[in-house]
């Protein structure tokens, strides 16, 4: 069971829309609609901003949006804010009632 | 509004067992909706999920900790904990307990966090 892979790093300035993106295999993301993406701000527990790919929890912003193609599975944030810097980390069922977290993405807002 | 909270020792040295238990309040554990998890994120690093537990006592483990791993619910006290034996420095991380969702009758998105629980494995 492998990590799934994220860029390291994206950037975006106020207002601009930014995508990160999650590449796994078909074992993971490619097999099962069961992708979710996580906020994290520093010392702070995790949040979830959207599961099983395209859906919002209540109360997240409708800036943010996922989806899914094949092994990969991508946020979108649109009209990114200061307060959106934070690390993004993505995770997905991996069958056998396993699941995998990405590695993580760090968002900085310029 | 759930809440999760883990309690356990801060320093736990080499080759001993970590533990850790997680108390859950403003809802039940007995719920065939949700899993009962642990995750880890050693400092500056990723997230690592552990293992679930179903409020039946059924167990899933990551298979690189699962011969070190036990995961345990106590129904009546609306706990569940973690067992984490033969430590060493790269088990040095903060632990969270969680609550996963079920989606699509598998496991799905964590809903709820606890704060987390920094331990630290040294001598």
């Amino acid at each position: 069971q492998s990590a799934l892979t994220q860029p390291a790093s994206v950037s975006g300035s106020p207002g601009q829309s930014i995508t990160i993106s999650c590449t796994g295999t078909s074992s993971d993301v490619g097999s099962y609609n069961l992708v979710s993406w996580y906020r994290q701000h520093p010392g702070k527990a995790p949040k979830v901003m959207i599961y099983e790919v395209t859906k919002r929890p209540s109360g997240v912003s409708n800036r943010f949006s996922g989806s899914k193609s094949g092994n990969t599975a991508s946020l979108t944030i649109s009209g990114v804010q200061a307060e959106d810097e934070a690390d993004y980390y993505c995770c997905s069922y991996a069958g056998g009632s396993t699941v995998v977290f990405g590695g993580g993405t760090k968002l900085t807002v310029l | 509004q759930l809440q999760l909270q883990e309690s356990g020792p801060g320093l736990v040295k080499p080759s001993e067992t970590l533990s850790l238990t997680c108390t859950v309040s403003g809802g039940s554990i007995s719920s065939s909706s949700y899993y009962w998890g642990w995750i880890r994120q050693p400092p500056g690093k990723g997230l690592e999920w552990i293992g679930t537990i179903f409020y039946s006592g059924n167990t899933y483990y990551n298979p690189s900790l699962k011969s070190r791993v036990t995961i345990s619910v106590d129904t009546s006290k609306n706990q569940f904990s973690l067992k984490l034996s033969s430590v060493t420095a790269a088990d040095t991380a903060v632990y969270y307990c969680a609550r996963l969702r079920l989606e699509r009758r598998r496991m799905g998105s964590v809903d709820y966090w606890g704060q987390g629980t920094l331990v630290t494995v040294s001598s």
